[in-house]
């Protein structure tokens, strides 16, 4: 079954605690990526891995890490959330290469208050 | 700037009719993407090209690498086609997608 699945889907969180967003997937793809959704500005990349331990900034890494030590498993960790990390975050994935389409997690909605 | 851009960003269509989003392209991509947002905030994969058209069912989809374009028109739309269209372009080098700012289609009885 070809799943991208995200835990939590919903979190509220304090200003100043960490977060941790996870996702994993079953379809053996090299490449996966974080996105955070806001009204209006569509998705923006926070990161995005090509494989283990391969990871890059996207257009807005500031606030976050990500870590990946199983080609499975794509974490996005927040220390210290604020306010304007209140969000929803998605993760993707995709087989490396020309072709290959993006699949989607659900989603997972942050509040941070 | 911006790298994709997306019009419109809201279109309302009655049942039966139909419409065209465009994404314009600031520079060259590799290829392009388009997803369906629907009401559950579920991003559905509808078309990779990267050349030339698609189509499926009543959507069709074409890109223009050489003139930084793609488009997908939507056929006798139906309430269930309500939702946000994105598209995402593959810049070159590297994987990344970046998206447009979407578009909010609303299909009305």
């Amino acid at each position: 079954d070809m799943k991208v699945t995200q835990m939590p889907r919903y979190l509220i969180k304090r200003m100043g605690e960490n977060v941790l967003l996870e996702c994993g997937q079953d379809m053996s793809h090299e490449t996966m990526y974080w996105y955070r959704q806001d009204p209006g500005l569509g998705l923006q990349l926070i990161y995005i891995s090509y494989d283990v331990d391969s990871n890059s900034e996207g257009d807005i890494p500031k606030g976050y890490r990500v870590s990946r030590k199983k080609r499975e498993h794509f974490s996005l960790i927040l220390d210290s959330a604020k306010t304007n990390q209140t969000s929803v975050y998605f993760c993707a994935s995709r087989k490396t290469g020309a072709g290959n389409t993006l699949y989607f997690g659900e989603g997972s909605r942050l509040i941070v208050v | 700037g911006d790298q994709v851009e997306q019009s419109p960003s809201a279109l309302s269509l009655h049942e039966g009719t139909g419409s065209a989003l465009r994404c314009n392209f600031t520079t060259t991509m590799r290829a392009v993407q388009w997803f369906q947002q629907n009401s559950r905030g579920s991003l559905i994969n509808l078309f990779y090209l990267a050349s030339g058209t698609k189509e499926n069912g009543r959507l069709k989809s074409t890109f223009n690498s050489k003139e930084s374009y793609s488009t997908l028109h939507i056929r006798d739309a139906q309430l269930e086609d309500s939702g946000t269209y994105f598209c995402a372009a593959e810049p070159y080098p590297g994987w990344q997608l970046i998206f447009g700012s979407g578009t909010q289609l609303t299909v009305m009885p």
